[in-house]
């Protein structure tokens, strides 16, 4: 199969934080990831693709000092929110491609009090 | 870039019988069409997919349609169940699902009455 997963499941931070959230490919290789951002009762919005040893692409309108993107490894992207704020709050999803389909880690709900 | 619109955004169902969710989507060149079930907090889970090399596909109650001269797809589900009360998404991308990122229909929330 093609298993992706996230850590942290949930955060809890102060507004002003930074937070780091990990996604990683299990059981295969991805040059390549993707991050998406949910709000509530929303659609799921492309954030940046995650290329491994060089600079993430961000969709228009993210901020891309604010949402830092690293792609150390074949296995691993990072995202951190710096200085969250109450509205970065949502749930965090990351995906990756494999057999011409994208496969989705668990996600990570955010809160920034 | 792309753009996919999705209706309805709530359908309301009779155990038994079926619903249709349809997206149309703006940019020619997408190829992949999945489409995912949601479930409250949990990750969305792919059900059908097609691309654009093929009009259907069918897996079981599940099908998929796709007009590639009108830009539209459309998700079929026969004799409904309980347990396919979600949230629905359709999505495309230009890069077969792997190299690029998916663009998201703003989701359908299908309920199935008892």
């Amino acid at each position: 199969g093609a298993v992706v997963s996230q850590h942290p499941s949930w955060v809890i931070c102060k507004s002003g934080t930074s937070v780091k959230i990990e996604c990683r490919s299990l059981d295969f290789q991805a040059t390549t990831m993707f991050w998406y951002r949910q709000f509530p009762k929303q659609s799921l919005m492309l954030m940046a693709t995650s290329n491994e040893g060089s600079k993430a692409t961000y969709e228009q309108g993210v901020e891309k000092d604010k949402f830092l993107i690293n792609h150390a490894s074949l296995t691993l992207s990072t995202l951190t929110v710096t200085s969250a704020h109450p509205e970065d709050s949502s749930f965090y999803i990351c995906s990756a491609g494999k057999y011409g389909e994208q496969f989705f880690g668990p996600g990570t709900r955010l809160t920034v009090l | 870039g792309e753009n996919v619109e999705q209706h309805p955004s709530t359908l309301s169902v009779q155990e038994g019988d079926s619903a249709v969710i349809k997206c149309t989507y703006s940019d020619s060149a997408s190829n992949y069409f999945p489409w995912y079930k949601q479930e409250l907090g949990k990750r969305p889970q792919l059900i059908i997919d097609i691309r654009s090399n093929v009009g259907e596909k069918k897996d079981q109650r599940i099908a998929v349609t796709l007009n590639k001269t009108a830009k539209h797809f459309s998700l079929h589900i026969t004799e409904t169940q309980p347990e396919d009360s979600a949230v629905y998404f359709c999505a495309a991308s230009d890069s077969g699902g792997g190299a690029d990122g998916l663009t998201f229909g703003k989701g359908t929330h299908l309920i199935i009455q008892p």
